[in-house]
């Protein structure tokens, strides 16, 4: 059971926007910045968000984070068929003095 | 361009040891930390611990304690993971990664299978 909580599941169409949502606490989101991943099937994960809302170099500005109080957001615009991944949120944790991962959310493009 | 390279995949009985590399190159390796993570097969993602390059610190979470060695070769920009006494529940996808302001850049993945 992970630390921080993501719906194992979302979904949308071509273009739509979908949200994606991690929820934790004050020893972790409440008190650290929050980074979120992008796995595609077979590969590694890649840094999408960090500090709850910065864009590495590349990431396209479809790709838009959150954060309100111990939850997070990552936002999806104009979504595209190459979007279908696993994304996972990250966040220090100062209680357990280490990094946590929420379980993950499989977006599915219709 | 920033790359790290893991060592290849490896087959284990349980009670050995695992020893997985990590070869940085693209960016002067000492002025990041090397984090350690793993990923059993259809599951999340578990951060194993962190490693200053710059000074060789170690952070490693409770339940790797004692089980866990992470090190770094400057001469070879080479980061290192063992992890002693493998159980079944090892295995798993292990993955380095540089620590900027987060785990930014990762290497490819070492499958690890533990298995008598």
């Amino acid at each position: 059971q992970s630390v921080l909580t993501q719906p194992p599941s979302a979904s949308g169409t071509p273009g739509q926007r979908v949200t994606i949502s991690c929820s934790g606490s004050s020893s972790n989101i409440g008190s650290s910045p929050v980074n979120w991943y992008q796995q595609l099937p077979g590969t590694a994960p890649k840094l999408l968000i960090y500090i709850n809302n910065q864009r590495p170099s590349g990431v396209p500005d479809r790709f838009s984070g959150s954060k309100s109080g111990t939850s997070a957001s990552l936002a999806i615009s104009g979504l595209q068929s190459e979007d279908e991944a696993d994304y996972f949120c990250a966040a220090w944790d100062d209680s357990l003095n280490g990094v946590v991962f929420g379980g993950g959310t499989k977006l599915t493009v219709l | 361009q920033v790359q790290l390279v893991q060592s290849g995949a490896e087959v284990k009985e349980p009670g050995a040891s695992l020893n997985v590399s990590c070869k940085a190159s693209g960016y002067t390796f000492a002025t990041y930390g090397i984090s350690w993570v793993r990923q059993a097969p259809g599951q999340g993602l578990e951060w194993m611990g962190w490693i200053s390059v710059y000074n060789g610190n170690t952070n490693y979470p409770q339940n790797f304690q004692g089980r866990v060695t992470m090190t770094t070769d400057t001469s070879t920009s080479t980061a290192y993971l063992e992890l002693r006494s493998l159980r079944s529940d090892d295995t798993a996808v292990y993955y380095c990664a540089r620590n900027g302001m987060a785990p930014d850049f990762w290497g490819q993945g070492t499958l690890v299978t533990v298995s008598s």
